[in-house]
């Protein structure tokens, strides 16, 4: 158990609708980046935060968004869906800036 | 600009063969630090191991081992004697500063382990 939280699981969902992806990183940790793996595909950087900040973007589309809470945890918003938006979105969680990340289980989208 | 590139897409071999997993880097930066995860078939992403560019030591843990070699900007990974379980996706990544984007991972390669 990486101590990283994701919720939900597994999401289901049709073209142009809104959800919304939750991150709880490990105690202590208050770097919060998230990545999306489509099928059979590498991971993809999409937003990095650092105690509340957004510190880095990847290629992060504009229907994308994100935001780490004061508590530190952080969601990742994705709004007028498209089938290509389904993926594994993984959140992972670092101390210091050398620190490895450590990742959650992910959340499953399936968009339809 | 910072680049992992991970030439083997898949590797196959029958279980208790050696197996070596390459990781070439590219980053201008004097300090960075190099990392493996495994994926297996569950998906979780599971920490292996963080060098560091100023250790060039080998090491080494249980049947796993990393070699790292700054000359080749390499920094490859051994499995003794697989097994059916070390079957999954190994990403090597790469950390050159502490801003920005900084976690830059290769494609990864898939192992199957046959029995």
């Amino acid at each position: 158990d990486s101590g990283v939280t994701q919720t939900p699981k597994h999401l289901i969902t049709a073209t142009g609708q809104r959800v919304t992806l939750r991150c709880s990183p490990r105690s202590g940790d208050l770097s919060v980046y998230w990545y999306q793996q489509s099928l059979d595909q590498g991971l993809q950087f999409l937003i990095h935060y650092y105690n509340g900040e957004e510190r880095a973007k990847g290629n992060i589309l504009e229907r994308f968004s994100a935001q780490q809470f004061p508590d530190l945890h952080s969601e990742l918003n994705l709004s007028s869906l498209e089938l290509g938006d389904s993926a594994l979105y993984f959140c992972a969680s670092s101390k210091a800036g050398n620190s490895p990340l450590h990742f959650g289980n992910g959340t499953r989208l399936t968009v339809t | 600009a910072q680049k992992v590139t991970q030439a083997q897409t898949e590797i196959s071999v029958v279980e208790k063969e050696d197996v070596t997993l390459d990781c070439v880097y590219e980053t201008r930066d004097t300090t960075y630090y190099l990392f493996w995860y495994k994926q297996p078939p569950s998906g979780e992403l599971v920490f292996l191991i963080r060098r560091n560019s100023f250790d060039e030591q080998n090491e080494i843990s249980g049947r796993y081992s990393w070699n790292f070699q700054k000359s080749t900007s390499s920094f490859n990974f051994t499995i003794t004697a697989s097994q059916v379980v070390d079957s999954a996706v190994y990403f090597c990544a790469l950390r050159a500063d502490n801003y920005g984007q900084n976690f830059v991972f290769g494609p990864g390669t898939r192992l199957s382990v046959l029995p």
